[in-house]
């Protein structure tokens, strides 16, 4: 499968611990998007990446959300001391920004986040 | 602020009908906006966009700056087009992060 993959697929952990998600994008996509999705909402931007620059983050990300991508290709999502309300679907999605192309952003699996 | 509105939760029709999934949205740009489609037990795909003005899949959707719409419409749905339907929008072509509506529910029945 050469799409966008994301690992675990369902992670439960108890609150108060940390937990840590991983995205591999497709092949040579240099932006890498996360968004986390709850029940009834579409999905809701957290922050991207070109290449390792992380380019923007949404006030979504409180100081307890890092998200890093250490050599431009997979990369990582982490909650600290998470809380029940971080309970979601958390989505990856790549694109390849290049001029004259069409950007168009493609969807990983998401990972399922339940927090008891 | 920038926002999305999908005001339909659930969209129920006959096989054959005329489908029309409502989006509305707030930016003061030029937006780009997009139609996003996810299937049961898939990932979320793009379905369309409108700079391409391309019908996918039967599906259509006009801009209206006007009215800051972005319907969707397909004039003979299919059992096979059940799905969530989102609208969303981006800042520009940039590449920029992308703003979702809640999603529309459409079901097909026979």
């Amino acid at each position: 499968d050469t799409g966008v993959s994301q690992d675990p697929r369902h992670k439960i952990t108890k609150r108060g611990q940390n937990v840590t998600f991983r995205c591999d994008p497709i092949s040579e996509h240099n932006r890498l998007y996360w968004y986390r999705q709850t029940l009834g909402q579409g999905p809701e931007f957290l922050t991207y990446f070109q290449n390792e620059a992380q380019l923007e983050k949404s006030r979504l990300l409180s100081d307890r959300f890092s998200a890093e991508r250490p050599k431009g290709s997979f990369s990582t999502l982490e909650i600290q001391r998470t809380e029940q309300g971080d309970s979601a679907m958390y989505l990856c999605a790549s694109s390849l920004l290049i001029t004259g192309g069409d950007n168009e952003q493609f969807f990983g699996p998401g990972t399922r986040l339940t927090v008891l | 602020a920038q926002r999305v509105t999908q005001p339909e939760k659930l969209l129920s029709v006959f096989k054959g009908a005329p489908v029309e999934l409502k989006c509305n949205y707030s930016y003061s740009g030029s937006p780009e906006l997009f139609w996003y489609v996810q299937y049961s037990r898939q990932r979320l795909q793009l379905l369309l966009r409108h700079i391409s003005r391309e019908s996918i899949k039967g599906f259509t959707a006009d801009l209206n700056k006007g009215e800051t719409s972005f319907h969707l419409k397909k004039p003979f749905a299919q059992e096979e087009d059940s799905a969530m339907y989102y609208c969303a929008l981006s800042f520009n072509q940039a590449g920029t992060a992308l703003i979702f509506g809640k999603g529309t529910t459409l079901s097909v029945s026979s």
